[in-house]
């Protein structure tokens, strides 16, 4: 049972505009959210994160939405760019599980120039 | 500079083979993971350390087995008993200091497993 769902397989987008990737989860138990970046044979970096005690966290062009009550968090990418064409994973930890991080299947998502 | 190493990027396992990835974190951090990724899919928890000398299983354990001497270094062998290893490994480590807010998990570059 996939505990962190990403439904879209895929994104295409016009460089510029605005990306939105989306995310859910169904273990209430996870309080603390990431999102990792991954290019083809490499591994995933940090992008961005928010704790279940804020629905917003910004970074830049990159801003994180946590809807706890509809179990949901999306990344907004805005503008897009050609460089950020990549697999977008969101992961999600519980507290009474350490620091496991439980990982979506991820999103690719492709910005067209 | 600090951070995560893997070696080798690619390796080759004949039928029967057990083979050990190495990973190398330099970051001083405390935890250390092995996750496993299949195409199209997500990373899969496969064994974590938190501490020297002490390991738990992940979501995927079987036919897969670690050791964590030291702090910097956490190999992973695949044996003979995984079926299916063809896959993508990464390691990952992070801080373990107890605060609410988790810490982050950081990635090496990974080590592409294939069966010949």
């Amino acid at each position: 049972d996939q505990q962190v769902k990403q439904n879209s397989p895929s994104l295409s987008v016009q460089e510029g505009r605005i990306s939105i990737l989306n995310c859910d989860y169904t273990n209430s138990m996870f309080d603390y959210f990431l999102w990792y970046k991954k290019y083809p044979a490499e591994g995933p970096t940090f992008l961005i994160s928010i704790s279940s005690i804020k629905d917003k966290n910004e970074d830049g062009r990159f801003t994180v939405f946590l809807n706890k009550s509809a179990k949901h968090l999306s990344l907004h990418i805005v503008p897009s760019q050609p460089g950020d064409s990549a697999v977008y994973f969101c992961a999600a930890s519980a507290n009474n599980a350490g620091n496991m991080l439980t990982f979506g299947g991820g999103t690719r998502l492709m910005v067209k120039p | 500079d600090g951070g995560i190493t893997q070696s080798p990027k690619y390796l080759f396992r004949k039928e029967g083979q057990n083979v050990t990835l190495s990973c190398e974190q330099n970051l001083n951090h405390d935890a250390m993971y092995w996750y496993r990724q299949d195409p199209g899919q997500g990373l899969r928890l496969i064994y974590y350390s938190q501490i020297v000398n002490d390991f738990q299983k992940g979501d995927i354990a079987e036919g897969y087995s670690v050791s964590r001497e030291k702090k910097e270094s956490f190999p992973l062998t695949v044996t003979s008993a995984q079926k299916n290893p063809t896959a993508f490994y990464l390691c990952a480590s992070s801080i373990l200091d107890g605060s609410p807010q988790r810490e982050t998990q950081y990635f090496g570059p990974g080590t592409r497993l294939l069966v010949l």
